[in-house]
Parts: structure tokens; sequence; C-alpha cells
């Protein structure tokens, strides 16, 4: 089993939709997780951190249930420019700072 | 923010030649950088993680003595890629945790071996 699974995708959803993303870890230690965004041939770049009781900033909102070993990721009111891959980074160690990429899941926004 | 510069953005080199990868932190100091490699579709696979003035900690099938880590400096970490092949094209990117505890990557390194 991989440490960090997520759906690819692709998901094509229409501008001004709502579309959430899960992603489950293995390892039930895990300390630290966040959501990243990595458009075509650019490095990721970091969404959002992903707290215990969930957050939400401006559009994006996301959840972890530590009991099932998942976090989610709802995008509302999608625009084109949330086209982009989605990726799920966990952080499995306690005492290290090395962290665990998804494989990704790829959303297109179509107008 | 915290800014991590990579240099080159991409290479083209020959088969059998070796190529070095920069990566510094420009407002923050980084004793561990990470060194990931991304092939097309995929996700990023860590490679390896670069401590200054030690060893780096390599993942399991990397083959530390083709992808030389060298972290002599707070703000600098080098992957050399030795003895390149056409299979080590790729898309290579580093990263540090910043001060904010979060990870900040360089803009990454397209590799081509011809």
């Amino acid at each position: 089993r991989k440490e960090v699974e997520q759906d690819p995708g692709p998901f094509n959803v229409p501008e001004g939709a709502t579309v959430a993303f899960n992603c489950t870890y293995s390892n039930s230690a895990s300390q630290s997780f966040f959501w990243y965004r990595q458009d075509c041939r650019k490095e990721p770049k970091l969404l959002m951190s992903v707290y215990s009781s969930g957050n939400e900033d401006g559009r994006f909102t996301a959840q972890l249930n530590r009991a099932s070993q998942y976090i989610s990721l709802l995008i509302r009111d999608s625009k084109l420019s949330d086209s982009a891959t989605y990726l799920c980074v966990v952080n499995p160690y306690s005492s290290a700072s090395k962290i665990i990429f998804g494989s990704g899941t790829r959303l297109s926004i179509r107008p | 923010g915290a800014v991590v510069s990579q240099h080159p953005s991409w290479v083209i080199c020959k088969s059998g030649t070796s190529v070095k990868i920069e990566c510094r932190s420009l407002d923050f100091q980084a004793t561990t950088m990470f060194w990931y490699r991304q092939f097309p579709k995929q996700s990023l696979m860590l490679m390896a993680t670069s401590n200054e003035g030690s060893k780096a900690t390599y993942e399991q099938g990397v083959e530390k003595d083709k992808f030389l880590i060298n972290h002599a400096s707070l703000t600098l970490s080098t992957l050399t890629v030795t003895s390149a092949h056409p299979e080590d094209s790729s898309f290579y990117i580093c990263s540090a945790r910043d001060r904010g505890g979060g990870y900040t990557f360089g803009s990454g390194t397209r590799l081509t071996v011809v």
C-alpha cells in the first residue's frame, strides 16, 4: 500500500462547480498534512495546511479525518485558474521533516 | 516569504557527462534540503535528504554514487548527476523547510540527456 494515495483524476468540471478530492494515508502516526498545487512544468506551491479541526481559506476548505486516515479538499465556485494538479502531502514521521507526496489529482475547469 | 533559488532551470547534456544543479535558500538558513525527481504525469519522488555538514540520506533505490549531493553551507545544496544517461532525463526539484514550518520549493530543473 502506498503511503499516500490519491485519485489521479482527471476531474473535468464546469466553471462555478464545487469539486472535492480525497487523499488517504497509511501511517496513523502522521503529524502534518498539506495540500499543494502544481501547474504544468512548475514547482509545487503550498495551497493550505490541514488542521485537525478543519480549516477554510476563501473558496477552499480542508478537512482531516484521523480515524479514517484521510484528508479532503473542497473547492467551491471553481474558476478556470483552479485548473492544476493538486498534491496531497503528509509528514508521516514525528521527529523528521521528510514529507511524502501523493501522486496528485488533475483538475480541469471548463468554461 | 521564503525563497529557494534553483539553477539552472533547464539543461541539455550529452550522455556520459555530469550535470550540477544548485539550490539556494535566499532569506533563511536551511539545515535540511530535499531533492525530488518527477517524471511526466507522475508525482514527486523523494530522492534524498541533504543535511548541512554531513552525508545525505538517500531513499531506497537511489544510487548515491550517481546522484552526488553536497550541502556545504546553510544556504546551498547541490545535486550532481554523474555520467548522465537518457533515462535520467527528468524534472529535478529541491525544497527546504522554511521558518514558518512550511516547505518552499525551488523552481525546478528540467534535465534532458541526449
